[in-house]
């Protein structure tokens, strides 16, 4: 079975400073992977995915990560965070039975 | 605007007094799932349909029944709640299970007492 791994519970960074959170995932085969952004009160919306090819993908919201086989890893990255990047954010993987499984998040805390 | 809606958004009730919590998807999606999402545990599956007919269990289904008699609407019952299943729930809807992209509704917060 597949499983995330979500090592940081909450970082706090300053705005206009880069961002990274990192993401491990546990998969047989070739995982189909994602990151989704839950704002407070909100329900999640997915900032970019992972399916093959070019390891380096760009989402929305000016998020990128990289995915490297090697290490189990699919980290997510922003150059320079604004103040509205303070949410939760979930790593999950897809299998090939459909089913997605998501880490237990990490908080973000932006401050001025 | 495409979305997925659930209702109500908050609710507190006793243990025993059975509840459906509503899903509806306006997208014309195959797929749709619920998850509860706990402190730490982050979102674990409870059911899921495939499609019209066709629902199946998910990781914690003990204590939640589902149905999917029209392509749109996905309710969660809880025939007796009890306090173990206050949480947050969330439901979500993609085109097709292949699609792996899913649309989460804003999220019932229950309580139970």
């Amino acid at each position: 079975a597949q499983s995330v791994t979500q090592p940081d519970i909450h970082i706090t960074v300053s705005e206009g400073a880069s961002l990274e959170l990192r993401c491990n995932y546990s998969y047989g085969a070739t995982p189909y992977l994602f990151w989704y952004v839950q704002s407070p009160g909100q329900g999640l919306q997915l900032l970019l995915k992972y399916f093959s090819g070019d390891t380096l993908v760009q989402g929305i919201k000016g998020f990128e990560a990289e995915f490297k086989r090697s290490q189990s890893s699919f980290n997510l990255r922003k150059p320079s965070v604004h103040w509205s990047d303070a949410a939760e954010y979930f790593c999950a993987v897809g299998s090939n039975d459909y089913k997605l499984s998501f880490g237990a998040g990490t908080t973000v805390t932006v401050r001025a | 605007e495409a979305q997925v809606t659930q209702n109500p958004r908050y609710l507190i009730t006793v243990t025993g007094k059975k509840l459906t919590v509503t899903c509806s998807q306006n997208m014309n999606h195959e797929y749709m799932s619920w998850y509860r999402q706990d402190p730490g545990l982050g979102l674990r599956q409870i059911y899921y349909s495939m499609n019209v007919e066709v629902t199946d269990k998910g990781d914690v289904p003990e204590g939640y029944k589902v149905s999917r008699k029209e392509k749109r609407n996905f309710p969660l019952i809880l025939e007796s709640p009890s306090p173990n299943q206050t949480s947050l729930y969330f439901c979500a809807s993609s085109l097709k299970a292949s699609s792996y992209e899913q649309y989460f509704g804003p999220g019932t917060r229950l309580t139970v007492t």
